[in-house]
């Protein structure tokens, strides 16, 4: 299957700095990647989906302004956490999907756990 | 809105079957997947349905009747490394996943 790749795996931060995730499709390209959050024991929530060369759709109550997502690239998608705090604290995966593909099939990256202090 | 619910846990023994069931309400519909996700991992494709029936897949199979909103997941000849959790999530119209909460699974020996 496609491979997604996310960096880093895991980042520890001090509260009020920023920090940004990678995701990248290694082979295939992606106009529309999806970024989600996940709480422990808790299901995947979509924060985010990100098109290539357009503004990204925040679902409800997801702040943009504190989670910065550029979509650059057919490849390459970034998420900004700015200003980060302890509630941010997460686990944060993207996926993205290959267009090519017949299952409209979205292919996850390794995910990042944030850690801020 | 939008709803899918399934079980939040299930324990099961090694070597037995174990079916987990999954049942939505979505705005459209564009196939139902199920997702394994092993704790502090990202979740790894198992199946897709999109017309009614049962797709085999080595020890899954996955079941689907859009009639009744209604999917399963069965697993056979489960073994230890089957211990994660099962995330059922349907496509709705706007070609969008929403996800179920997910199933714990707890292999015991």
């Amino acid at each position: 299957g496609a491979v997604v790749s996310q960096h880093p795996s895991w980042v520890i931060c001090k509260s009020g700095t920023s920090v940004k995730i990678e995701c990248r499709s290694l082979d295939f390209q992606a106009t529309t990647m999806f970024w989600y959050r996940q709480f422990p024991k808790q299901s995947l929530m979509l924060m985010a989906t990100s098109n290539e060369g357009s503004k990204a759709t925040y679902e409800q109550g997801v702040e943009k302004d504190k989670f910065l997502i550029n979509h650059a690239s057919l490849t390459l998608s970034t998420l900004t956490v700015t200003s980060a705090h302890p509630e941010d604290s997460s686990f944060y995966i993207c996926s993205a999907r290959d267009l090519a593909g017949e299952l409209n099939e979205q292919f996850f990256g390794p995910g990042t756990r944030l850690t801020v202090l | 809105g939008q709803n899918i619910d399934q079980p939040t846990e299930m324990t099961a023994t090694e070597g037995a079957i174990v079916q987990i069931n999954c049942t939505y309400q979505t705005s459209g519909f564009n196939g139902l997947f199920w997702y394994q996700q092993h704790a502090g991992e990202a979740p790894t494709f198992l199946s897709y349905n999109v017309l009614d029936g049962l797709e085999e897949k080595g020890r899954f199979s996955s079941f689907l009747s859009r009639s009744k909103g209604y999917s399963y997941l069965l697993l056979k000849e489960l073994q230890m490394k089957d211990s994660a959790s099962y995330l059922c999530a349907v496509m709705d119209s706007n070609y969008q996943l929403i996800w179920g909460a997910g199933t714990k699974l707890i292999i015991k020996p």
